[in-house]
C-alpha cells in the first residue's frame, strides 16, 4: 500500500510566483491535512480537506493561500506572489477517519 | 489554545544508555495524543497513539506513557539508528488538526 506522495519534492521560486503543491492521499484515505513546518519552528496545522470540501482553514492565511481536494486527483495548495517567509517544508498527512495521520515526505519550498 | 511542550530540546546518549524525552500538554479535551519520529529532510513517521492516562505502548525500544498532564517516550537501549528528532502532538476533542511540540532531537552514539 503506497504511503502519503507529494510533489514536488523540491520547489524553487521567485517572489511574486505561484507555488502549486500536491499530496495523493494513502489509497482509502479521505481525509487531508496540510501542516507547515518553518526552520526551528514545529509542525503548523494549515488546512483540513475532505474530498470537495473544506472542513477547517483555520490555520490558513487569508490572503495569498488556497487549497483544495476536488473529487478527482490530488490535493493541491497554492500559494499566489510568493515571498520569502513563505520558504518552508510543507507536508501533507491522509487519514481514513478522524484519527492517525500518516505524513508525506514534503516539499521544500525555497523562494528566492 | 492547546499547547504542547517538549523537553530536552536535543539530548545526547551512548549507545546502550536508556533515557525518557518529555512531553506536557493543555488542551481542552484530551482525544488523543500522538508521537511521530522524523529524519532529516524526511516526514513524520508514526509511532503511537494513546487515549487516556494509564495508557501504555510498545514497540521494540520505545514505550510511550500517559498521564493526564503529560507524556513520556521511554528509550531502552538505544541504538544509533535511533536517532531522529521526536514529535509529540496532541488532538482536542471534537477536532481533527494536530498541536505539535517542537520535538526532542535525540542523537545516539556508537
Amino acid at each position: 500500500n503506497a504511503g502519503v506522495m507529494q510533489n514536488p519534492r523540491h520547489l524553487v521560486r521567485r517572489r511574486g510566483q505561484e507555488a502549486r503543491l500536491r499530496c495523493s492521499p494513502m489509497k482509502g484515505h479521505s481525509h487531508v491535512y496540510w501542516y507547515r513546518q518553518l526552520p526551528e519552528e514545529g509542525l503548523k496545522f494549515m488546512v483540513y480537506l475532505q474530498k470537495e470540501n473544506i472542513i477547517d482553514e483555520s490555520g490558513m492565511p487569508k490572503e495569498r493561500f488556497s487549497a483544495e481536494f476536488p473529487k478527482e486527483g490530488p490535493s493541491i495548495l497554492r500559494i499566489q506572489q510568493v515571498v520569502r517567509g513563505d520558504s518552508a517544508a510543507y507536508f501533507c498527512a491522509s487519514s481514513p477517519g478522524e484519527e492517525t495521520q500518516y505524513f508525506g515526505p514534503g516539499t521544500r519550498l525555497l523562494v528566492l | 489554545e492547546d499547547q504542547v511542550t517538549q523537553s530536552p530540546e536535543a539530548l545526547r546518549l551512548q549507545e546502550g544508555e536508556s533515557s525518557s524525552l518529555n512531553c506536557s500538554y493543555t488542551v481542552s479535551g484530551l482525544r488523543g495524543l500522538f508521537w511521530y519520529r522524523q529524519d532529516p529532510g524526511k516526514g513524520p513517521e508514526f509511532l503511537f497513539t494513546l487515549y487516556s492516562a494509564g495508557e501504555e505502548k510498545e514497540k521494540e525500544r520505545l514505550k510511550a506513557t500517559l498521564t493526564k498532564k503529560e507524556s513520556f517516550l521511554h528509550i531502552t537501549a538505544p541504538k544509533p539508528e535511533d536517532s531522529a528528532t521526536y514529535l509529540c502532538a496532541v488532538q482536542a476533542k471534537g477536532y481533527s488538526t494536530l498541536t505539535f511540540g517542537k520535538g526532542t532531537m535525540l542523537l545516539v552514539s556508537p
